[in-house]
Parts: structure tokens; sequence; C-alpha cells
């Protein structure tokens, strides 16, 4: 079975800032999708980014990015010019390649972006 | 035009009723999905559903039924509420591969007192 864990329940970081939040993952596949949800105070999961585990090149989305490291198995997400509306929680998840399309969630981290 | 919706987005109840929550998607997806997040925020995936077939059924109480009339709808029916049934239910879309993006609803508060 697979595990997924955030070790930072919750973090800040001031606006026009960098921040990054850590994600490491337990897995014996090797090859598999690792995301990263955004949850807002409105509820709504939303996809932040994705990452393909046979990709070396880190995913990017404008402000948005991954260091992927397949062999520590780590996946972090990295927030350039934090904005307020950056404000929420964070999931980390992970997707096999071999079982459907199943998300695996981390327990999230609480970003607060403060002005 | 509301990709996945669902309804009601509010519930409270008494224990042991039972309730129904309903989801729709417009993606033309063919795989449909129940996640539960508790009170610690912590989610996770009770059932999926292939072209209306039951592809994915996590160790859920039987007293949690999904129904799946088509592809475009997957509801969720509670039978003998709990307290600790209290939780956001999310339902959520996909194609079936691996990899592909899963598109959640806005999520459905039951509390049960």
């Amino acid at each position: 079975a697979q595990t997924v864990t955030q070790s930072q329940p919750e973090m800040s970081v001031q606006e026009a800032e960098t921040v990054t939040l850590s994600c490491t993952y337990d897995t014996s596949e090797n090859n598999y999708y690792l995301f990263w949800y955004k949850q807002p105070p409105s509820r709504q999961m939303i996809l932040v980014i994705r990452q393909e585990a046979y990709k070396q090149q880190n995913a990017t989305e404008n402000r948005f990015s991954v260091n992927f490291q397949k062999a520590a198995k780590s996946f972090s997400l990295k927030i350039s010019d934090s904005q307020l509306g950056d404000t929420a929680m964070y999931f980390c998840a992970f997707s096999p390649h071999n079982a459907g399309n199943m998300l695996t969630f981390g327990g999230g981290t609480r970003l607060m972006v403060k002005p | 035009d509301t990709a996945v919706s669902q309804t009601p987005k509010y519930l409270v109840t008494q224990m042991g009723n039972d309730k129904s929550i309903k989801c729709e998607q417009n993606l033309g997806h063919d795989t449909m999905y129940w996640y539960k997040q508790d009170s610690k925020k912590f989610l996770k995936i009770m059932f999926s559903y292939n072209n209306k077939e039951l592809i994915i059924n996590e160790t859920v109480p039987n007293r949690f039924s999904p129904k799946s009339p088509d592809k475009a709808h997957l509801n969720l029916h509670i039978n003998s509420l709990e307290l600790g049934d209290s939780a956001v239910y999310f339902c959520a879309s996909s194609q079936m591969a691996a990899g592909n993006t899963i598109y959640f609803g806005e999520g459905s508060w039951l509390t049960v007192v």
C-alpha cells in the first residue's frame, strides 16, 4: 500500500515571497503519478500541478513548480511570488499506474499568505 | 455549467436517519468517485465506478451504498447515520486511465447530530 506524508501541518509566507511545501511518499511501484491539489476556504479541490514519475523534468505551472526526487521519493511544491489567493490547504496525492485512477492523499499543509 | 455538481451542499440530520447525496458530471468522463474528508481534513477514497460498474470499494461500512444509474451520475445513499459519518463528502470524476486529472465537486457537508 502507498502512503503519502506531508510533514508540515501549517506554514505561512509573506506576500510576494517564495514558499516550499514538502511531500514524501512510500511505494514499491516504478511508474506512477503525483499531484498537488489546493483546497481554499470554499472547500473546492483544485488541481495545481501534476507530475509523471517516468519524466525526469520537473513540472511547472506559472508560479507553481515541483522538485521531484524519485530516488528519495520526494515531491515538494514551490510557490513563487505568493499571493493572498494562495491561502489554502494543499494536498499532495499519489496515483499508481496500474490501479485505475485512484488518489492516495497526504494529510495536507495549511498555507497562510500574509499581506 | 459546473463540471461536477453535487447536492445538497449542506445537510444536518439526526442519528439513525437515511440520507442521499446526488452527483452529476458533465465532462463526459467514464469514471466517478466518492471521497470522504474527515474533521482533520484527511481525504480518503470510498468508491469508484467506471461505466456504471463498481471498481473500487474501500473498507466502507455496508450502510453506504453508491448507485450509478448512468455514466454521468453517481449517488451516495447512507443508511442508519452515525455521529462518525459527519464529514465532507466529495464526488469526483475523470477518465479511467491512471494519471488523468480528477475533477472534484464542491463537497457535501454532512453533520449528524
